[in-house]
């Protein structure tokens, strides 16, 4: 199946500071790439969609100002919390949409495996 | 509104058979997948549902009725590596995922 990276998988910061995390798709482009939330024994949360070279589309209650998103190449997106604070410490996750596999199995999304933040 | 409805926790036996079942409600339909989470990981792709019926893959089968809104997933020979949480998520008419809240299944000897 179709392979994301995410990378760090694991960061540890000071209040205030800001943390970039990178998704990448590594033997298929995507035009299409997803930001989930996860907080411990909850279902995923997406805080936005990213479409390659166009402004990211935020979820509601989601403040694109903190959680900056770069969708640059057909490979790459970015997540950039700004002045992290502890209530944003939670498990990130990136998937990517895989468009017109054969078998039926359109805009699939695969995921990355995580980034996990801890604001101190 | 949209809903996806899954049993919150099951308890199998290994070796045993388990099915998880999934309702759902959204505003149009493009499809249902199931992922598989281990605690601590991000979600792997399982199946992908978008006719009528059942798919079988290996250990893993999962069926469709999309008139009546309900999918599931069967577990055959369950292994105690199968414990993990099952995401049911649907593609909504916007190729938005829909997710359920999860079942967490827990296998025992």
């Amino acid at each position: 199946g179709a392979v994301v990276s995410q990378h760090p998988s694991r960061v540890i910061c000071k209040s205030g500071t800001s943390v970039k995390i990178e998704c990448r798709s590594l033997d298929f482009q995507a035009t299409t790439m997803f930001w989930y939330r996860q907080f411990p024994k909850q279902s995923l949360m997406l805080m936005a969609t990213s479409n390659e070279g166009s402004k990211a589309t935020y979820e509601q209650g989601v403040e694109k100002d903190k959680f900056l998103i770069n969708h640059a190449s057909l490979t790459l997106s970015t997540l950039t919390v700004t002045s992290a604070h502890p209530e944003d410490s939670s498990f990130y996750i990136c998937s990517a949409r895989v468009s017109g596999l054969a078998g039926g199995m359109e805009e699939t999304q695969y995921f990355g495996p995580g980034t996990r933040l801890l604001v101190l | 509104g949209q809903n996806i409805d899954q049993p919150t926790e099951m308890t199998a036996t290994e070796g045993a058979i388990v099915q998880i079942n999934c309702t759902y409600q959204t505003s149009g339909f493009n499809g249902l997948f199931w992922y598989q989470q281990h605690a601590g990981e991000a979600p792997t792709f399982l199946s992908y549902n978008v006719l009528d019926g059942l798919e079988e893959k290996g250990r893993f089968s999962s069926f469709l009725s999309r008139s009546k809104g309900y999918s599931y997933l069967l577990l055959k020979e369950l292994q105690m590596k199968d414990s993990a949480s099952y995401l049911c998520a649907v593609m909504d008419s916007n190729y938005q995922l829909i997710w359920g809240a999860g079942t967490k299944l827990i296998i025992k000897p």
